[in-house]
């Protein structure tokens, strides 16, 4: 089956420093990736939606200028959280779509997440 | 608004018995409907797929139904056992693009 991979597993940084996750499809290559974050006990909450070559989508209450999100090949896409703050600690989690049969929805296949703590 | 609810209590269950899990949406009307497992620290992992027109779908010890009308779909598993343990989540179609919108999930423990 398709696999996600995201690295790093966990980080910890200082408060104000950034922090880039990256998010691969290993073998196959996704058109869509989608970046959410997780807090604990708590829904998964879609941040943004990536595609290759083009500026990420980002919900409603999301700061682009906070978490940016760069889609530079069909296997990669990074999400950098900048100026990181401890409200920011969360466990991030991206998925990536492979195109399927036309009319079709495609399957999202998730990455094993990503824990940050900003202290 | 727009809600997904799941049982936000966690459910346990003795080996071997069926598992209920419940998920009811208010003010979407989703294309489709999926199942997630969840374990500790880990992403989603797919399970199933409904489509609205679809009333009953099942794979191997899983079963789920979606009733349009109710607003409610339900997840089954069946001769549970202890590595079923983990949480479920159901997620709805955002409308369009593959979006998915997630209800808070259920955690399920089963029993020796």
């Amino acid at each position: 089956g398709a696999v996600v991979s995201q690295h790093p597993s966990r980080v910890i940084c200082k408060s104000g420093t950034s922090v880039k996750i990256e998010c691969r499809s290993l073998d196959f290559q996704a058109t869509t990736m989608f970046w959410y974050r997780q807090f604990p006990k708590k829904s998964l909450m879609l941040m943004a939606t990536s595609n290759e070559g083009s500026k990420a989508t980002y919900e409603q209450g999301v700061e682009k200028d906070k978490f940016l999100i760069n889609h530079a090949s069909l296997t990669l896409s990074t999400l950098t959280v900048t100026s990181a703050h401890p409200e920011d600690s969360s466990f991030y989690i991206c998925s990536a779509t492979q195109p399927g049969l036309a009319g079709e929805v495609d399957e999202q296949f998730f990455g094993p997440g990503t824990r940050l703590t900003v202290l | 608004s727009q809600k997904i609810e799941q049982n936000s209590e966690a459910l346990n269950i003795q080996e071997g018995k069926t598992a209920t899990l419940t998920c009811n949406y208010t003010n979407y009307s989703p294309a489709y409907l999926q199942w997630y497992r969840q374990d500790p620290g880990r992403g989603p992992v797919f399970l199933l797929l409904i489509r609205e027109n679809e009333k009953e779908k099942r794979k191997e010890r899983l079963k789920v139904t979606f009733d349009t009308t109710l607003k409610q779909s339900l997840f089954h598993i069946t001769a549970s056992q202890p590595a079923d343990s983990a949480t479920y989540l159901c997620a709805l179609d955002a409308g369009g693009g593959n979006k998915l919108t997630f209800g808070t999930g259920t955690q399920l423990k089963v029993e020796l």
